[in-house]
């Protein structure tokens, strides 16, 4: 089975701008975790989606958004970039939802914001 | 709230000698624990979890981890390392209300030939 795949691998943005990250889960999986890795913050929890609903949230702002289609790829969306936001973006799948599940994850998007 | 403290930065040990990885957590109900591990360049690669039943979990490339309640630690062994089990070591916990992780720090390991 193919892994979780990450387009685009590396970005780079200029602040105020906003980007699409997008995230293909290995074939099965319903679903999709995003987190955000920073040398200052570790890695810390977005948002995850189970059949196209949003069932958890970290504590991030707004600007951080996502969704989930009906073949369980996901898009997050980061809106008015801040310097700040220039991270490893990670996508994780897993067969199912509930904390039991190991989560897959892929090689992350690079975002620099300039 | 749910956090995960792992006391090390780096463990510097000799190839062949055993590894030690150190993780606490603090949640509130049952944990699900997991160790992740992240090479250079590269997402993060499950190694093992712990839900339920025996303490000692066994993983991938030799690895095992030890669910401690009393103490609430987790810690990630191997009795002989190799040059190659040099990464980033990642504990995490997750509850029943769903996928989300929260993760330690990271340990880095340094295996020396």
């Amino acid at each position: 089975k193919a892994g979780v795949t990450q387009t685009p691998r590396y970005l780079i943005k200029t602040r105020g701008q906003q980007v699409t990250l997008s995230c293909s889960p290995i074939s099965g999986h319903r679903s999709v975790s995003w987190y955000q890795q920073t040398p200052g913050q570790g890695l810390q929890f977005l948002f995850e989606y189970f059949s196209e609903t949003q069932r958890n949230k970290g504590n991030f702002p707004g600007r951080f958004s996502g969704r989930q289609f009906s073949n369980s790829r996901s898009e997050m969306n980061v809106s008015t970039l801040e310097l700040g936001d220039s991270a490893l973006y990670l996508c994780a799948s897993s067969v199912g939802t509930g904390g039991t599940y190991e989560q897959y994850f892929g090689p992350g998007t690079r975002l620099t914001v300039t | 709230a749910q956090s995960v403290a792992q006391p090390e930065d780096q463990v510097n040990v000799a190839e062949g000698n055993p590894l030690t990885v150190k993780c606490t957590y603090s949640v509130s109900g049952n944990p699900y624990l997991f160790w992740y591990v992240q090479y250079p360049n590269r997402g993060l690669q499950f190694l093992l979890k712990y839900i339920t039943g025996d303490n000692l979990v066994k993983g991938s490339y030799g690895f095992e981890a030890e669910f401690n309640k009393s103490q609430t630690s987790f810690h990630l062994k191997k009795p002989s390392a190799l040059v190659s089990d040099s990464a980033l070591y990642f504990c995490a916990v997750s509850q029943a209300a769903g996928n989300k992780l929260t993760f330690g720090g990271g340990t880095r390991v340094l295996v020396k030939p």
